[in-house]
């Protein structure tokens, strides 16, 4: 069974500018979360979705931070603009109930 | 919502010998516990994980306790090998409305010493 993947691995940009990472789930895993861990941190909950819509988003910077998972499956995390403090790596995780399998992440460096 | 706290931070053990980390939550409505471990520059992987109909599991050489009464839960390693070393963190699945969530502890670096 193929894992989460996630892409780009590394990303690095200047302050200001805009960035989108990518996660595809594992297949028939109907809940998605993202994540951001900051370096000597644990993962801290982003958004939530059930399919292809919101459970959860209350912990997600709206005047940045934009999520969407078109179809219910593929999910997309922008941040524009970006700031310094955005730095981390983003982590995208599936679950067929409880356990949630996560991805590789995407090391995000805001210069 | 939920917190959970793990401790210790840090912890060195010498090889071969067992290596303990505690978490704590707050949500007694909480009833899935998993423990991740995470390599560096890797993603967190599950090790086990317990529910609270459960007071203990083990798998091999990795155990996981649970109390709900004092709601604290730890992980224990035996006969610890250098290839043990990594940051693990512990996890409680509790309600945000109608979504299931993990809130993560803060986790414990775990350096298992030739």
């Amino acid at each position: 069974e193929a894992g989460v993947a996630q892409s780009p691995r590394y990303k690095i940009i200047e302050k200001r500018q805009s960035v989108a990472f990518w996660c595809n789930p594992i297949s028939g895993h109907a809940t998605l979360y993202w994540y951001q861990q900051i370096l000597g941190q644990g993962p801290k909950l982003l958004i939530q979705f059930q399919n292809n819509g919101v459970v959860d988003d209350s912990q997600l910077p709206k005047d940045r931070f934009s999520a969407e998972r078109l179809k219910g499956v593929d999910s997309t995390l922008k941040i524009q603009p970006a700031k310094l403090e955005d730095s981390a790596v983003y982590l995208c995780a599936s679950t067929p109930g409880d356990t949630q399998y996560f991805g590789p992440g995407t090391r995000l460096t805001v210069l | 919502g939920e917190n959970v706290e793990q401790h210790p931070s840090t912890l060195s053990v010498q090889e071969g010998d067992s290596a303990v980390i505690k978490c704590t939550y707050s949500d007694s409505a909480s009833n899935y516990f998993p423990w991740y471990k995470q390599e560096l520059g890797k993603r967190p992987q599950l090790i086990i994980d317990i529910r609270s109909n459960v007071g203990e599991k083990k798998d091999q050489r990795i155990a996981v306790t649970l109390n709900k009464t004092a709601k604290h839960f730890s992980l224990h390693i035996t006969e610890t090998q250098p290839e043990d070393s990594a940051v693990y963190f512990c996890a409680a699945t509790g309600l945000s409305g109608s979504a299931r969530q993990l809130t993560f502890g803060s986790g414990t670096q775990l350096t298992v010493l030739p």
